[in-house]
């Protein structure tokens, strides 16, 4: 089975700074990754997928950006943060074979 | 527009006794249903996942129903323990990339 890393676990930052969110995955080579977000008492919303390095889709547009630099590598950025920001992200990746998807432990950001 | 609504949106239940959650889904073509458990401040375990052919899977004290005709499935829950306290969240796949999520059950088992 896969294993999803992500840090930082939990981090606090001011409106206005930059944000960089990463995810990295074990256990299976050239999976589709996804980010979602989880604000409080909403379902997950997904904010961006990607199917190879460098291959990047977006669902909600919004000042947030992701990139692929490495196959099991997955970056979630923002130059600006806002207030709206605040939330529970996740990063996933598709079990092609068992068509599961495997979550990461999430990264709680509070933007303040 | 593709949706999924869980029911109820929180549920309250003594250890030990048995407890039953609905998803209703509008999501179309249907590809397949999963059951996620997610902790507090957790990502989402995957429970069950279930095709259009399948009626029902069951994992340990967990046991997912569908009806693909209705749109509609449940999640049992057997013998409830104080660990199955979390939020359970339906979500309906319409391709591989296409997943709606529901907004979950909060599932409270007290003793």
């Amino acid at each position: 089975s896969q294993t999803i890393h992500q840090w930082p676990a939990t981090l606090v930052q001011p409106v206005g700074s930059p944000l960089s969110l990463e995810c990295t995955v074990e256990g299976t080579s050239n999976p589709n990754l996804y980010w979602y977000r989880q604000a409080a008492g909403r379902g997950l919303q997904l904010l961006f997928y990607s199917v190879g390095i460098g291959q990047i889709s977006s669902e909600v547009p919004q000042n947030l950006s992701a990139s692929r630099p490495q196959d099991r590598q997955f970056i979630l950025s923002s130059k600006k943060l806002l207030l709206s920001d605040s939330g529970f992200y996740l990063c996933a990746s598709w079990g092609q074979v068992s068509g599961e998807q495997y979550f990461g432990p999430g990264t709680r950001l509070t933007v303040t | 527009k593709n949706q999924v609504e869980q029911s109820p949106q929180s549920l309250i239940i003594l250890e030990g006794k048995n407890c039953t959650l609905q998803c209703n889904y509008t999501v179309s073509p249907f590809s397949n249903l999963r059951w996620y458990k997610q902790d507090t401040g957790r990502g989402p375990v995957s429970l069950t996942i279930m095709t259009f052919s399948e009626n029902t899977k069951s994992n340990g004290r967990y046991t997912a129903t569908l009806d693909a005709d209705t749109k509609q499935s449940s999640l049992h829950i057997t013998a409830s323990q104080l660990s199955d306290s979390a939020s359970y969240i339906c979500v309906v796949a319409n391709s591989g990339y296409a997943l709606n999520f529901g907004k979950g059950t909060s599932l409270l088992v007290t003793p």
